[in-house]
């Protein structure tokens, strides 16, 4: 259980172009999903708390235009990178939060590896 | 923002041998987890530890939730190549409602045969 699905899992653009990533929680339901942002031999750094049906919490340093997040239903999050550039290139994982019965550690997904050129 | 102290950074040791990491914050937490990080892909929860003093195992790995509730060690006995990846505790402080984790630097483990 807990399965946490991200997709693409690599993706290679120009820079310029916006990308959007997705999140799903395949066998539960996650009020809570959290986008984070790491580097080559660093910790997860949290970017945005998404709640769904409400706008996105952002952590401070975090451009909200640059990094839209969309939380529409239980199941979906998505980011999206706004004309992106070669400085936004990193590894982005999302997480979410099962809510029912009790408190629910965070899960994770295997990560989009962006690059942009 | 939260400190997480994670410590060692890195470990080098032979196959069979115990491992043992800690973490420390400067801050109470309520819950203490640990996750392996394999490359490329994103962290794996291996012990969720909810209450002061706790003592949880799975399989080889051993975790403790700290007296003080500001630290845990997890100990992973006879190690074996698979057990390589980066290791990061993470915490949840006792105001948090949604969960928002605080992590430490990870400990990058290497196993030799």
């Amino acid at each position: 259980g807990a399965v946490v699905s991200q997709h693409p899992s690599w993706v290679i653009c120009k820079s310029g172009t916006s990308v959007k990533i997705e999140c799903r929680s395949l066998d539960f339901q996650a009020t809570t999903m959290f986008w984070y942002r790491q580097f080559p031999k660093q910790s997860l750094m949290l970017m945005a708390t998404s709640n769904e049906g409400s706008k996105a919490t952002y952590e401070q340093g975090v451009e909200k235009d640059k990094f839209l997040i969309n939380h529409a239903s239980l199941t979906l999050s998505t980011l999206t990178v706004t004309s992106a550039h070669p400085e936004d290139s990193s590894f982005y994982i999302c997480s979410a939060r099962d809510h029912a019965g009790g408190f629910q550690p965070q899960h994770f997904g295997d990560g989009t590896r962006l690059s942009i050129l | 923002g939260q400190q997480l102290n994670q410590s060692p950074q890195s470990m080098f040791i032979q196959e069979g041998e115990d491992v043992s990491m800690n973490c420390t914050s400067s801050s109470i937490f309520n819950t203490w987890l640990w996750y392996k990080q394999d490359p490329g892909e994103g962290p794996v929860l291996l012990i969720a530890l909810y209450k002061a003093g706790e003592l949880t195992s799975n399989g080889r790995l051993t975790a403790q939730f700290g007296i003080t509730r500001k630290d845990s060690f997890l100990n992973i006995s006879a190690s074996i190549p698979s057990d390589v990846g980066i290791y990061f505790c993470a915490g949840i402080d006792r105001g948090s409602t949604l969960g928002r984790l605080y992590f430490g630097r990870g400990t990058q483990l290497t196993v030799w045969p």
